[in-house]
């Protein structure tokens, strides 16, 4: 069984749309993260939910929205989709003492 | 500011031989220091942390070092396999700021057989 898992893996769209990516992870986790890579491979965070709370909120374009329905789920919304936001977004979960656990990744490309 | 600085270099290592990947941090607030593999088309994995109250830690055929004098994290790989050939990250974790994960820049290994 994958241990956090994000759909779709790939996901190409136009300029304007709106689409969400979603993430699940069954290790019983309290916190999930999304980071974004870009095209030179650097990994910057994102958002943090400890459970279903926001904890972490970096400075993002307000058209990213990020919603945990639960602590096992944290879902992100992105309104009016511009070519920046063509990237690789990882989804993770941490455990206190067993760290972070990464998807594999949902790439986005926006053209 | 916070950084944990490594830009995208490329190491080129014969298979067999060892590696070392260096990185350097700047936030003495970071608790603990992970070293993540990612290969092609998959998310960083990991390899190896380490606690600020170590100078050392062991894995299988993995060595993580950490100078906080200077600020400098290394990860050391013996006997390199072409298996190896990956993007290697550091990241530093700070608790005090929400355990926000902090990546370096990567650096691509690469095998040579």
């Amino acid at each position: 069984d994958t241990a956090v898992s994000q759909t779709p893996k790939y996901l190409v769209t136009q300029m304007g749309n709106d689409k969400s990516i979603k993430c699940e992870q069954n290790l019983g986790h309290d916190t999930m993260y999304w980071y974004k890579q870009d095209s030179k491979k650097f990994l910057k965070i994102m958002f943090s939910y400890n459970n279903k709370e926001l904890i972490i909120n970096e400075t993002v374009p307000n058209r990213f929205s990020p919603k945990s329905p639960d602590k096992a789920h944290l879902n992100l919304h992105i309104n009016s989709l511009e070519l920046g936001d063509s990237a690789v977004y990882f989804c993770a979960s941490r455990d206190l003492l067993l760290g972070y656990t990464f998807g594999s990744g949902t790439r986005l490309t926006v053209v | 500011g916070e950084s944990v600085g490594l830009h995208l270099p490329t190491l080129s290592v014969q298979e067999g031989d060892n590696s070392i990947i260096n990185c350097a941090y700047s936030n003495s607030a970071s608790d603990y220091f992970i070293w993540y593999k990612q290969e092609s088309g998959k998310g960083p994995q990991f390899i190896i942390d380490i606690r600020s109250n170590m100078d050392k830690r062991q894995g299988q055929r993995v060595t993580v070092l950490l100078n906080k004098t200077v600020k400098h994290l290394s990860l050391q790989i013996a006997a390199t396999q072409p298996g190896d050939s990956a993007v290697y990250f550091c990241a530093e974790n700070i608790k005090a700021a929400g355990n926000k994960l902090t990546f370096g820049g990567g650096t691509r290994v690469l095998v040579k057989p």
